[in-house]
């Protein structure tokens, strides 16, 4: 069964420093979503992308985070400068279509990030 | 702003027994989806069962099925003839019709005692 593929599980960053976490979405999906779970916190809507353009974004994704489908395959989050306050578990999903037109988004198992 | 309430942090249940997750939702909106999604340990988040405020009537799915109260904000999972392979984290999600991003709770833990 095809699967949102995440990389890596776990990574660790200095604070300042410059983080791209990897997804690969399912291949015939078209939209795709980051969602972050600071631990001990609820999971929380990042952005949502398509056609290489940002859909719809919630407060958190401030000029701090940017996402880009670099290929036809991934689709990466890019965290600049890094706090401490950006450790978390990191969620990218996948969609056929618009989750907002009701379709079932996919998601993957998860990257953690911790900074240090 | 909307939000999601699971009230149970962690909740045990014995095989082959019912159990019910509970879920409370604040919003302003007419035109929105509830949703529960599993997340078995070290494993992607699945959704197991959605419903859309519109309908009045209960979604199932096989063992699976909600209590949805509209005017209370209410949104349960009851699971029956629990299976270990039902242990894992489960969140309760909102949405409102016509975006994209999912507004969850904070989860409830499920044991499944053999």
């Amino acid at each position: 069964e095809p699967e949102v593929t995440q990389t890596p599980s776990h990574q660790v960053t200095q604070m300042g420093q410059e983080v791209i976490l990897r997804c690969v979405p399912i291949s015939n999906h078209l939209y795709f979503y980051w969602y972050r779970q600071i631990l001990g916190q609820k999971v929380e809507f990042l952005v949502s992308f398509y056609n290489n353009e940002i859909s719809e974004k919630s407060e958190i994704f401030d000029d701090q985070f940017s996402v880009e489908r670099p290929d036809g395959s991934n689709f990466t989050l890019k965290i600049r400068s890094t706090k401490l306050e950006d450790s978390a578990m990191y969620f990218c999903a996948s969609s056929e279509l618009r989750t907002a037109m009701n379709t079932e988004a996919f998601f993957g198992q998860g990257t953690r990030l911790t900074v240090v | 702003a909307q939000t999601v309430t699971q009230s149970q942090p962690e909740m045990s249940v014995q095989e082959a027994e019912t159990v019910t997750l509970s879920c409370t939702y604040d919003t302003s909106e007419s035109d929105y989806y509830l949703f529960w999604y599993k997340q078995p340990p070290s494993r992607q988040m699945i959704l197991v069962i959605r419903q859309e405020a519109y309908k009045q009537q209960n979604a199932t799915e096989n063992r699976f099925s909600v209590n949805f109260q509209k005017a209370a904000k209410s949104f349960s999972l009851k699971i029956s003839d629990s299976q270990l392979g039902d242990a894992a984290m489960y969140f309760c999600a909102y949405r409102v019709g016509g975006a994209d991003g999912l507004t969850f709770g904070k989860g409830t833990h499920l044991i499944i005692q053999p």
